[in-house]
């Protein structure tokens, strides 16, 4: 499997922008990039995820690199309830991208929100 | 509500006994997973089944077993072959085909062997 590096802490301070980068230099072609978060003695929730083109939702937004190798999630204006664990996986689909295999996690990196 | 379950939220178990811990899911997705977390580690990947009757070791699938017999749900046995079951158990489900992806995760049970 292909693996995600990731910082393991980063600080922000509240309604700054947040790029929290992850570096996947061994991705496959099929590798969709997902981004977790999990809020203490909580379980993970869904932020974003993309192929290869720049995706934006509610949430966040995702940066992927022309050649795939890094992508960053940024968090437009940090607020407190941001503060949590961000997790950058790899998540492989077959060719057509109709079906995906399993979810593992790596470290993360840990994003403290200053008032 | 749609939503996975996971029950009980905190279990204490006496050291050599097999434990049971339970997750059902009502959003009609084909994949469940159980995940272990440990303190202030990531997760870790316990098992996996992508459709009924069939699943998969994951990492860490020593000293735990599963089974999957409905949709719905995925019960993970914690058995005393397990070293050091003391952890916070996650489980989570997610479609296996199609263009949504997202996996969504039970609050979690955390398991305490005395």
């Amino acid at each position: 499997d292909a693996k995600t590096t990731q910082p393991n802490s980063m600080e922000s301070n509240e309604e700054e922008p947040v790029h929290l980068p992850c570096n996947h230099s061994t991705i496959s072609g099929t590798d969709y990039i997902h981004w977790y978060r999990q809020l203490p003695s909580q379980g993970p929730e869904y932020v974003i995820h993309g192929l290869t083109s720049n995706v934006n939702n509610r949430m966040a937004s995702l940066a992927i690199a022309e050649d795939r190798k890094s992508s960053t999630l940024i968090l437009h204006r940090a607020t407190l309830r941001d503060a949590a664990v961000y997790y950058c996986i790899l998540r492989e689909a077959n060719a057509g991208g109709t079906s995906y295999g399993k979810l593992t996690f790596g470290q993360g990196t840990i994003l403290t929100v200053h008032p | 509500d749609g939503g996975i379950t996971q029950s009980p939220k905190y279990l204490f178990r006496k050291e050599g006994q097999n434990v049971t811990l339970s997750c059902e899911q009502n959003l009609n997705h084909d994949a469940m997973y159980w995940y272990r977390q440990d303190p202030g580690q990531g997760l870790r990947l316990i098992y996996y089944s992508q459709i009924v009757n069939d699943f998969q070791k994951g990492d860490i699938a020593e000293g735990y077993s599963v089974s999957r017999e409905k949709k719905e749900s995925f019960p993970l046995t914690v058995t005393s072959a397990q070293k050091n079951p003391t952890a916070f158990y996650l489980c989570a489900s997610s479609p296996w085909t199609g263009r949504y992806t997202e996996a969504f995760f039970g609050q979690g049970t955390r398991l305490t062997v005395v």
